[in-house]
């Protein structure tokens, strides 16, 4: 069985750092294949790709964020854990984890249930 | 980054319709594209994967086609557990994009 959980602050000042723990289970992030992404929602708007860490490593970055990213894993503890600096009110969403498989087309089939952090003084 | 745009942005509809939802892409992406279904305060839930795959659990009344740039979630005789909101995802290139959702509402 699958599960992901996000974890961290739920209030961030404004210029603080950000850091995210997804802790997951039923699967290994060193698995050919897998990979873990971070993907936020601001409230009552879409959804937007963060970041994603594969099992051999690798680490892509969106490209109007990637200067504030920092995506790491732990295979030994099952966990991703991601850091965003000098947050804004405007990086006030739901935050949430979610595995991606290559043999499916890259979708990401099993989420967290998602942490809500707000950005506020 | 690829833009992908859903039509429309929302839609009402019956118990037992057939519901029809519009994604196209800025450019093609062959069949690398995936549908999810929300429901209020909880997480994204994949139905679809490359464009017609439907994921293992997920009830067959929903269906998905097309390919380069134009794809459909088909939704047949919907039911009461379906009013949610339907987002449709880019997986051809990094970085991964999203439309911005078909928010489906009772008629």
């Amino acid at each position: 069985q699958v599960t992901l959980r996000e974890s961290g602050p739920a209030l961030v000042k404004p210029t603080q750092t950000l850091t995210l723990t997804c802790t997951f289970s039923g699967f290994s992030l060193s698995t050919s294949g897998m990979s873990v992404s971070w993907i936020r929602q601001p409230p009552g708007k879409a959804l937007e790709w963060l970041a994603h860490i594969d099992w051999d490593d690798d680490k892509y970055y969106s490209t109007s964020l990637q200067t504030r990213l920092t995506i790491s894993k732990d295979t030994s503890k099952n966990q991703v854990v991601l850091t965003m600096t000098n947050m804004d009110p405007v990086d006030t969403a739901t935050y949430y984890c979610a595995r991606m498989r290559a043999d499916i087309a890259l979708a990401f089939d099993y989420w967290g249930q998602g942490t809500l952090v707000t950005v506020s003084s | 980054d690829i833009q992908m745009t859903q039509s429309p942005s929302s839609l009402s509809a019956s118990v037992g319709d057939r519901v029809t939802i519009t994604c196209r892409a800025s450019q093609s992406i062959r069949s690398y594209l995936n549908w999810y279904q929300q429901k209020p305060g909880k997480a994204p839930k994949l139905l679809i994967y490359a464009a017609s795959s439907l994921q293992s659990g997920v009830p067959a009344r929903f269906s998905g086609s097309g390919s380069g740039t134009d794809f459909t979630l088909s939704i047949n005789s919907l039911q009461p557990e379906d009013f949610a909101t339907y987002f449709c995802q880019q997986s051809y290139s990094t970085p991964p994009t999203f439309g911005q959702g078909t928010k489906v509402v009772i008629k």
